[in-house]
């Protein structure tokens, strides 16, 4: 049982440059969400999904995208990336009134 | 605006101590209060959670202690270990959004 498996790792841009953080789960949750993490920030919800085919916007949706085709996928698209949007980031998945599950992470740069 | 208030940003105790970190809340919707424990490189897990209709909540070393009055609740590690050297956020929820709202984190240190 993998849990919340994001990909890549690890991944640097160039400003103006686009690309898509991948985001799949295995346990069948009906939520999935994306966060950000800052230092002295926490974590800031970016978009979520409450299941396929239905997203909303949370705290800092600006610059990304989300889609929500499948129960297990939800990737996040930077369209031109910024500076600003080096961050971690974090995808979570769960069931309505369960905990956050989430993955290890995608650690991005943008030059 | 942060939702919830969390303190202090870091933390140093001595093996043995007890480490206490506290968050504050003012939206009272708020029915579901989570800490989460995170280690460099990983994603952040869940630690122990309460729900405001108790005052406290154990679990081994780890002691969530609620004042649904004063809209405050912390976290207690007894008997803190090396081990527990780690980031650890406070979040809030309320169910009929089920979002979470999380603090900005402690990153506690515990000297050998």
């Amino acid at each position: 049982n993998a849990g919340v498996t994001q990909t890549p790792k690890f991944q640097v841009l160039k400003t103006g440059q686009s690309m898509t953080l991948q985001c799949a789960q295995d346990m069948n949750h009906e939520y999935m969400s994306w966060y950000r993490q800052d230092p002295g920030m926490g974590l800031r919800l970016i978009h979520y999904s409450v299941g396929a085919g239905i997203t909303d916007q949370g705290e800092v949706p600006n610059g990304y995208n989300v889609s929500r085709s499948t129960t297990e996928d939800f990737p996040l698209r930077l369209l031109s990336a910024a500076p600003s949007q080096t961050s971690v980031y974090f995808c979570a998945s769960q069931n309505r009134g369960s905990p956050l599950h989430f993955g290890n992470g995608t650690r991005l740069t943008v030059t | 605006q942060q939702q919830v208030k969390q303190s202090p940003q870091s933390l140093i105790v001595q093996k043995g101590g007890i480490s206490i970190i506290n968050c504050a809340y003012e939206n009272t919707a708020f029915d579901y209060f989570p800490w989460y424990q995170q280690f460099p490189g990983k994603g952040p897990a869940l630690l122990i959670a309460i729900r405001p209709d108790v005052s406290e909540k154990k679990e081994g070393r780890f002691t969530i202690s609620f004042n649904k009055s004063a809209k405050q609740f912390s976290l207690h590690i007894m008997d803190s270990q090396p081990g527990d050297s780690a980031t650890y956020f406070c979040a809030a929820r309320t169910y009929t959004g089920n979002q979470f709202y999380f603090g900005t984190g402690t990153s506690l240190t515990v000297i050998p």
